[in-house]
């Protein structure tokens, strides 16, 4: 257990299907994060969250659609999907994005596949 | 863009040491560098970070060197449950100190 918890493990979806990945963590932090992960590549980073504010969109298809209700919780709304939005999506939080000495914790990701 | 470079893949006996190296030449003075692993498929882990002075915890050790332009992680006594990739990132202070990811060392330990 992380501490970061990610649901659900496993997706596939079709083109015209309509999905969330949800991320929840209680370890008080107050940013949240979603990264990308394809086959083969490094993570990328996909959106920043500070105090619920979305603070980066690292210039994301508009099919993925963010959402930070509160602190704890972290959303990713997919619509309309590619095959190549196939990839494992990661959660992270961590206490503060503006200082060097925070690190971040991982959950343990979403593997979607897109049919 | 990432600003560390790492050897993409290295082999290492296990119960041996596992030296893990990483270029870091752009460093800013109030950068810090950390290590994390990716076991496959799984969420990366955190292992260890420093600023300038040498840092050990009960998973590795993180030796930087004093101009800083490079450091390496330390696994004293690899097993085989070590082998993943190994990412050394530079904290980038003034965006948002967000975590960027390189292509890491995917490191074998074998029997």
């Amino acid at each position: 257990e992380t501490g970061v918890t990610q649901t659900p493990r496993h997706l596939v979806m079709g083109m015209t299907n309509k999905k969330s990945l949800k991320c929840e963590q209680h370890l008080g932090h107050n940013a949240m994060y979603w990264y990308k992960q394809s086959a083969k590549k490094p993570l990328e980073l996909m959106f920043v969250y500070s105090l619920e504010e979305r603070v980066e969109n690292n210039s994301v298809p508009s099919r993925f659609s963010p959402e930070c209700p509160n602190s704890s919780h972290l959303f990713l709304h997919l619509h309309t999907l590619q095959p190549e939005d196939s990839a494992l999506y990661l959660c992270a939080s961590s206490q503060g994005t503006g200082a060097s000495n925070y690190g971040y914790t991982f959950g343990s990701g979403t593997r979607l596949t897109v049919v | 863009d990432a600003k560390t470079t790492q050897p993409p893949s290295m082999d290492c006996a296990e119960g041996r040491a596992a030296n893990l190296p990483c270029n870091h030449s752009t460093i800013s003075g109030n950068e810090y560098v950390y290590w994390y692993r990716q076991i496959h498929s799984q969420g990366p882990q955190y292992i260890i970070h420093g600023l300038k002075n040498n840092e050990t915890n009960e998973m590795a050790s993180l030796i930087i060197t004093e101009d800083r332009k490079s450091s390496t992680l330390i696994l004293p006594h690899a097993t085989l449950r070590d082998t993943a990739v190994y990412y050394c990132i530079v904290r980038v202070y003034n965006q948002g100190g967000k975590l960027i990811f390189g292509q890491g060392t995917e490191l074998s330990v074998k029997p």
